[in-house]
């Protein structure tokens, strides 16, 4: 199965700040990636799809980008509402495959 | 808008069996494939099992291959999960999800979900 990698585990950042997180596939998954935000005690969100395709309704502030094996999440300005967990998932081969997680914390 | 709403979890022995249902309703659920995603206490997210919408061809995560089935009844606009020898590794939150895109497999809305805890 497709391993994803999350770095780092946890991002300490302050409001208004830019936040850049990681996910690395342990093989090629074209742009098959998504990526989702959890808040606690809340189900999981869809941000982007496809590598760099906005959900609808989610802010400018989150872009995504890559392909083949690195991808990355980049939340341009952290607005108070933004810490979270993040996750990517990568939908190239079966299983389906999430990455481990990265907290956003506040600095 | 779509709802996804899950029911059925409990507390329920090491080996025994339960059965979630998953309600939806503000999209056409007959035309999407269909997910459950699990989450154990304070850990990540695992995707368990999908289910296309004409029940061609179900896929399962081997931690749960063969004890577990996937089910749905589009009449009724209700997804099931059938889970039988089930093990103290499957206490979870399961999610049920919608899956979007062309091939149903980017998790576009998901539940809130119901909690699975399987005692010793």
């Amino acid at each position: 199965e497709i391993v994803l990698t999350q770095s780092p585990a946890t991002l300490s950042v302050s409001p208004g700040e830019r936040a850049i997180l990681s996910c690395r596939a342990s093989q090629r998954v074209s742009t098959y990636l998504a990526w989702y935000q959890q808040k606690p005690g809340q189900a999981p969100r869809l941000l982007i799809h496809d590598a760099s395709n906005r959900a609808p309704g989610i802010p400018a502030r989150f872009s995504g980008s890559g392909s083949g094996t690195d991808f990355t999440l980049t939340i341009s300005s952290l607005e108070p509402e933004d810490f979270a967990v993040y996750y990517c998932q990568q939908r190239s081969n079966w299983p389906l495959t999430f990455g481990g997680g990265t907290k956003v914390e506040i600095k | 808008q779509v709802q996804l709403v899950e029911s059925g979890g409990g507390v329920v022995q090491r080996g025994g069996s339960l059965r979630l249902s998953c309600a939806a309703s503000g999209f056409t659920f007959s035309g999407y494939g269909m997910h459950w995603v699990r989450q154990a206490p304070g850990k990540g997210l695992e995707w368990v099992t999908f289910i296309p919408y004409d029940e061609s061809d179900t896929k399962y995560a081997d931690s749960v291959k063969g004890r577990f089935t996937i089910s749905r009844d589009n009449s009724k606009s209700t997804l099931y999960l059938q889970m039988n020898s089930l093990r103290a590794e499957d206490t979870a939150l399961y999610f049920c999800v919608r899956g979007g895109g062309f091939d149903f497999l980017t998790l576009d809305n998901w539940g809130q979900g119901t909690l699975v805890t399987v005692s010793s």
